[in-house]
């Protein structure tokens, strides 16, 4: 059973930058697409990108100049760098797997890790 | 960005059926494949419908799911209390670089 735990702090200051850890277990991440989602509170879910184990990442067009998503397969675990957070940061992140021909396919998600951005 | 429309809410009593909508364009449920998760309060998102209509293993077959054009829907028969959640529907869409559209989602309220 493939599980995804998120990591990382749950309070940023503006203008910072959040680094977020997603730890794959009990499967290879060699195997998909590895996605982060976000979800504002009270609002609906937003895509921020994807990567692949040979680290070739796809962006969400309006978050590309902020986002930095990375992977190390030896540690079989992917990372979300966001620079320069706004109060309108604040949301829970998600970690997920993706599917390998289908983007959009999130059969493993991760609990979610709340982070709040505010000074 | 693009935008996939779903109604705000939607509601049904035990034993009903109850069918959810989601509308988006031709760069998105028009030529892609839709997606369907379930959110019960304060947990991640379920996987409910994969490539239209398809069920993962272990969701109930009172689960389809059907897309027409550029359009999809969700369809939920015999009504549980324990379908009461928010549902989103999700497809790639092909404008700018490719993205993942979701849905404004759903809340489903068992009556």
């Amino acid at each position: 059973q493939v599980q995804l735990q998120e990591s990382g702090p749950g309070l940023v200051k503006p203008s910072e930058t959040l680094s977020l850890t997603c730890t794959v277990s009990g499967g290879s991440i060699r195997s998909n697409y590895w996605s982060w989602i976000r979800q504002s509170p009270g609002k609906g879910l937003e895509w921020i990108g994807k990567i692949f184990y040979s680290g070739s990442a796809t962006y969400n067009p309006s978050l590309k100049s902020r986002v930095i998503i990375s992977v190390d397969m030896f540690k079989n675990e992917f990372s979300l760098k966001l620079s320069s957070l706004t109060a309108a940061d604040t949301a829970v992140y998600y970690c997920a797997r993706d599917g390998i021909l289908s983007t959009g396919w999130f059969d493993y998600w991760g609990r979610g890790t709340l982070v709040t951005v505010s000074s | 960005q693009p935008v996939v429309t779903q109604p705000p809410s939607a509601s049904g009593t035990p034993g009903q059926s109850v069918t959810i909508s989601c509308s988006g364009s031709s760069s998105n449920i028009g030529p892609n494949y839709v997606y369907w998760y379930k959110q019960a309060p304060g947990t991640a998102p379920k996987l409910l419908i994969y490539r239209n209509d398809q069920r993962p293993s272990g969701v109930p077959d009172r689960f389809s799911g059907s897309k027409s054009g550029t359009s999809a829907s969700l369809a939920i028969s015999g009504l549980r209390s324990e379908d009461e959640a928010d549902y989103f529907c999700a497809a790639w869409d092909d404008s700018l670089s490719g993205l993942v559209v979701f849905g404004g989602g759903t809340k489903l309220t068992v009556l």
